[in-house]
Parts: C-alpha cells; structure tokens; sequence
C-alpha cells in the first residue's frame, strides 16, 4: 500500500524569507509525486509533478520541489514566500503503473506573515 | 474549456434521503475519480474509473456507487444518506500521465 506523509499541520513563514513544506512517501515500485494547493473554499489546484528525470521540479508561481530517492522525500520549496502563497498544500503519491488515484497527505497549512 | 465542472456546489439532505452529484469534464480524459474530503484527513478515493462504462473501488467506497455511461461524466450516487457522509466532495480527471485536474466541489450536509 502506498502512503505520504506530511508532518507539519502548519507552517509558519515571514514574507520574503524561503518556505519549505515537507512530504515523505511509500510505494512498492517506482513514485510519481505531485503538490497541489487549496485555497479556501476551492478545489484544488495543481503546482507541479514528479514522474521521471530531474530530481529539482520547478512549478508554478515559483514554486519547485526536489526528489530525493534515498529519503524518500518530495519537499516542496520556494526561495522568497508571498502573503499570496498562504493555502492548504497537499503532497500526493501513486505508484508508477497504477491508475486506481493518487494517495494524499492530510495537508500542511502554510501561513506566511507580512 | 470549462475543465472539471460539479452539479450541485451545495447540499443539503435529512437521513435516508438520496442523491446524485455529476461531474463533467471537457479534456476527453479516460480517467475519472471521486474524493472526499473531511478536516485533517486530506483527501480519500471513493471509486474510479478509468474509461467509459467501467468503475472500480478506492479506498472508502461504503455507501456510495457510482456509473460512467459517458466518458465525460462520472457519477456518484448515495442511496440513503447518513451523517458520516457530511463532507466536501471533489471529482477529478486525468489522461494517463497522471496529473489529476479537479473540479470546484460539492459540499453536503446530512442532517
């Protein structure tokens, strides 16, 4: 069975400064990992994937997020936060040959200060 | 192109009662699914599927069925409402790369 992991409920940031949302994973066979983002009262919107290639995914509204195999781990980045980027963010898993839908993380509410 | 699209946005429904909620969706996607969403719990698979006229179980199909007649539609049916099944209700659609593309929500409440 797959699963993700995110282990902040919520992360607090000052305008300007770098973020960082983490998201760890398992699957059996190869990951295809993805980031999306919630903001309220709306469905969720998709920022970036990983499938193959590159490990440093870069997405939109600057955001990117890098593969590491041996962690396990698809940290969502940016290098200089906005007010604007305060949303649920949800990091997502299916395993390479399936179809059956992705596995999400329970969400990390990302709250950046002005 | 209006991508995923959700009929109704809100609900309200007493105990036993049953309803319909459709999605559509215009990218000619084979692949369909339905998410519930409930606070901490991120998002749950209900059913999927993954072309016209099939349909396959997630992870938390108890009480829900489902039907694609058309490939653009996805069905999902609740015969007798309860309680537990309060909850924002996401469709979602994706062609083979994987990327699902999801729809506004429904919201529903059972009383």
């Amino acid at each position: 069975a797959q699963s993700v992991a995110q282990p902040e409920d919520q992360v607090n940031v000052a305008e300007g400064n770098p973020l960082t949302v983490k998201c760890t994973y398992s699957v059996s066979g190869n990951p295809y990992l993805f980031w999306y983002v919630q903001y309220p009262n709306r469905g969720l919107q998709f920022l970036l994937k990983y499938i193959t290639g590159d490990n440093l995914v870069k997405g939109s509204y600057g955001f990117e997020a890098e593969f590491n195999k041996s962690q396990t781990s698809f940290h969502l980045k940016k290098p200089s936060a906005l007010v604007s980027d305060s949303a649920l963010y949800f990091c997502a898993v299916r395993d390479e040959g399936g179809a059956d839908g992705l596995t999400f993380g329970k969400g990390t509410h990302l709250i950046i200060q002005p | 192109n209006a991508g995923v699209t959700q009929t109704p946005k809100f609900r309200v429904l007493k105990t036993g009662q049953s309803m319909t909620l459709l999605c559509a969706q215009d990218m000619n996607h084979e692949y369909m699914y339905w998410y519930r969403q409930d606070p901490g719990m991120g998002l749950r698979l209900i059913h999927y599927s993954v072309g016209e006229g099939t349909t396959a179980k997630g992870e938390v199909p108890d009480g829900y069925n489902v039907s694609r007649l058309k490939k653009q539609n996805f069905l999902l049916g609740l015969e007798s409402a309860a309680p537990s099944q309060t909850s924002v209700y996401f469709c979602a659609s994706s062609s083979e790369t994987g990327t699902q593309y999801f729809g506004p929500g429904t919201r529903l409440t059972v009383l």
